[in-house]
């Protein structure tokens, strides 16, 4: 089945902006918007933002999602170290009638 | 507050059979949709099963249609993924998750091998 496009890995340093994109097609991201998740090493994956930008309760004001036609995009702002994590975005296909998920990115704070 | 536990995984050889829990708890599980998701080690996420609210429905990920079982139990608030003719390529932890990849558990492990 098919999945989202997200880039392997980006780097970025400590207090900079970085953006991650994560892009799918009519019937998912561009339908539905993404949910982008959080998975730091040896934990299961957080949830940072559903509907393109609905935070759950808890989560920092530095992660923001967005969304332009099919692709989506998480920007964070501030990197803190305990940002260096990798990013999932995840969306409901509506003609496949199934959940896609990208490769994932890995974020690395410099 | 919202939990998820996931049990049941297991070591099992190929072709063999397993059965994953999930026990909810913190919401209102009889109205939520529910997924299993798994990643195998060092790889990343998969979506392999989801049922909507009611239990109507059932959706797959391709590669196991007609080996897996997605249900569910809301008067036990609990959901359950029985899986069939397991292979290699199952190997995975696999999560239970809430609605819109909302909460996840610790995941459970389970190891195809012989």
């Amino acid at each position: 089945q098919p999945g989202l496009t997200q880039p392997p890995s980006v780097s970025k340093g400590l207090r900079q902006t970085a953006t991650l994109t994560c892009t799918g097609n009519s019937n998912d991201v561009g339908k539905q918007g993404a949910v982008w998740l959080q998975q730091s090493q040896g934990h299961p994956p957080k949830l940072l933002s559903y509907r393109n930008n609905n935070r759950p309760s808890g989560i920092s004001e530095r992660f923001s999602a967005s969304r332009s036609g099919n692709t989506a995009s998480l920007t964070i702002t501030g990197l803190q170290s305990e940002d260096e994590a990798d990013y999932y975005c995840s969306a409901w296909d509506i003609s496949l009638r199934a959940w896609v998920f990208g490769g994932g990115t890995r974020l690395t704070v410099l | 507050e919202v939990q998820v536990v996931e049990s049941g995984g297991d070591l099992v050889q190929p072709g063999g059979s397993l059965r994953l829990s999930c026990t909810a708890s913190g919401f209102t599980f009889s109205k939520s949709w529910m997924s299993w998701v798994r990643q195998a080690p060092g790889k990343g996420l998969e979506w392999v099963a989801t049922i909507p609210e009611g239990g109507g429905e059932t959706y797959y990920v391709d590669s196991v249609k007609g080996r897996f079982t997605i249900s569910r139990d809301d008067a036990k608030n609990s959901l359950y993924l029985q899986m069939n003719s397991l292979s290699v390529d199952d190997t995975a932890i696999y999560y239970c998750v809430t609605d819109t990849m909302s909460n996840w558990g610790q995941g459970t492990l389970v190891a195809v091998s012989s």
